[in-house]
């Protein structure tokens, strides 16, 4: 049973430059959750997706972008990306919205 | 990997003691508790949860105590081996939103 995976593992960018990082929900899940989680702090809730609809979103600008698609994957776009972006990125699927969510290892941005 | 927690608050215990790692939350209305355990380089991995109809859930050499008077979530292990040394963090979910809020983690170090 495959768990949830992301890609790419590491991704360098410059500012202003845009990104895409990928996943894949555990197997049998429908539901997909973006975190963002710097350095030395908890992972902050970015948006998630269901049905291929964003059904909510955290405190992060509309720089912050997202897709789910019919198979449940997802994928998550930054435009304009500043310095303050470099992150551990995590996706976490769960079994509609208020189950409990399984996380991914993780993309590790950084922004030069 | 990258370094998850680098300036966190820290537990540290001898192998086979108990470990007791608190965590507080701020929102009464939070019906579901999770801990996550995030060791370098991986995603947080989930370890117990407990619904707020309880104020105390036990798994395999851990147990989750919940407060509500006092909005107070605690996670023990028992007879901690060097494997529990990662970041732990304690995460609540309100029916009020589709998001997990995450505490600031704690950082459990064993000695052997």
């Amino acid at each position: 049973d495959a768990g949830v995976t992301q890609s790419p593992t590491h991704l360098i960018k410059t500012r202003g430059q845009q990104v895409t990082l990928r996943c894949s929900p555990k197997s049998g899940h429908d539901t997909v959750s973006w975190y963002q989680q710097a350095l030395g702090q908890g992972p902050q809730f970015i948006f998630q997706y269901y049905e291929e609809e964003e059904r909510q979103r955290g405190n992060f600008p509309d720089r912050f972008s997202g897709h789910q698609f019919p198979n449940y994957s997802s994928e998550l776009n930054v435009n304009a990306l500043l310095l303050g972006d470099s992150a551990l990125y995590l996706c976490a699927s769960s079994l509609g919205a208020t189950d409990t969510q399984y996380f991914g290892p993780g993309t590790r941005l950084t922004v030069l | 990997g990258e370094s998850v927690g680098l300036h966190l608050p820290t537990l540290s215990v001898q192998e086979g003691d108990n470990s007791i790692i608190n965590c507080a939350y701020s929102n009464s209305a939070s019906d579901y508790f999770i801990w996550y355990k995030q060791e370098s380089g991986k995603g947080p991995q989930f370890i117990i949860d407990i619904r707020s109809n309880m104020d105390k859930r036990q798994g395999q050499r851990v147990t989750v105590l919940l407060n509500k008077t006092v909005k107070h979530l605690s996670l023990q292990i028992a007879a901690t081996q060097p494997g529990d040394s990662a970041v732990y963090f304690c995460a609540e979910y309100s029916n009020a939103g589709n998001m997990l809020t995450f505490g600031g983690g704690t950082r459990l170090m064993v000695k052997p």
